[in-house]
């Protein structure tokens, strides 16, 4: 059974340009949230989608976007990168309801230049 | 100031000894949640916990929480070098649904032989 699954793992990026990072949730789950993490941080909660919808957001700029499909697989796009981007972005499954265990990915390394 | 509040910030113990770390929250928690991550690398999950006074072990580590102090603690008895690494509490503070986790700085591990 395979974990939570993200690409790409590394990502490098110049100022202004778009990306697309994308995770798989682990099976049986439904919900994926998003989570920025810089370096010596805890990680930072974007937002979360469940049943394709954005469920909650964290305070981020609008300039980050997300998407889940119908097989639960999820894409958070940023636009027009500034250097304070750069990050590991981090994605979370977990199955909604109470008492549920939030599964990790290895994350995506973005580096901004 | 931070929601969850993590100590020490970094320990350094010799291979064998016993080490605690606490995770404060400075609001009602309704679910604790603990993970290990090496440098840059995803999280990986520990325990949950989510009841007052409930405590759960796994191998050499034992998380405990106590909802009226709002603080959950981690103990490693006889540490190894496998135990090096990042240790992150991450709490719900809103619905006990891992819907929306705010985490500590971490806690920076180092075990010497």
């Amino acid at each position: 059974d395979a974990g939570v699954t993200q690409s790409p793992t590394h990502l490098i990026k110049t100022r202004g340009q778009q990306v697309t990072l994308r995770c798989s949730p682990k099976s049986g789950h439904d919900t994926v949230s998003w989570y920025q993490q810089a370096l010596g941080q805890g990680p930072q909660f974007i937002f979360q989608y469940y049943e394709e919808e954005e469920r909650q957001r964290g305070n981020f700029p609008d300039r980050f976007s997300g998407h889940q499909f119908p097989n639960y697989s999820s894409e958070l796009n940023v636009n027009a990168l500034l250097l304070g981007d750069s990050a590991l972005y981090l994605c979370a499954s977990s199955f909604t309801g109470s008492n549920t265990e939030a599964f990790f990915g290895q994350g995506t390394r973005l580096t901004v230049v | 100031s931070q929601e969850l509040e993590q100590s020490p910030q970094s320990l350094i113990v010799q291979e064998g000894k016993n080490l605690t770390i606490n995770c404060t929250s400075s609001k009602t928690l309704y679910g604790l949640y603990w993970y290990k991550q090496k440098y840059g690398e995803g999280l990986i999950f520990l325990m949950m916990l989510q009841k007052g006074g409930e405590e759960k072990s796994h191998e050499k580590i034992t998380a405990k929480l106590d909802e009226k102090k709002q603080q959950s603690s981690l103990h490693i008895t006889a540490s190894q070098p496998s135990h090096a690494g990042i240790y992150l509490c991450g709490a719900d503070l809103n619905t006990g649904t891992a819907s929306k986790l705010t985490f500590g700085t971490g806690t920076r591990l180092q075990v010497t032989l």
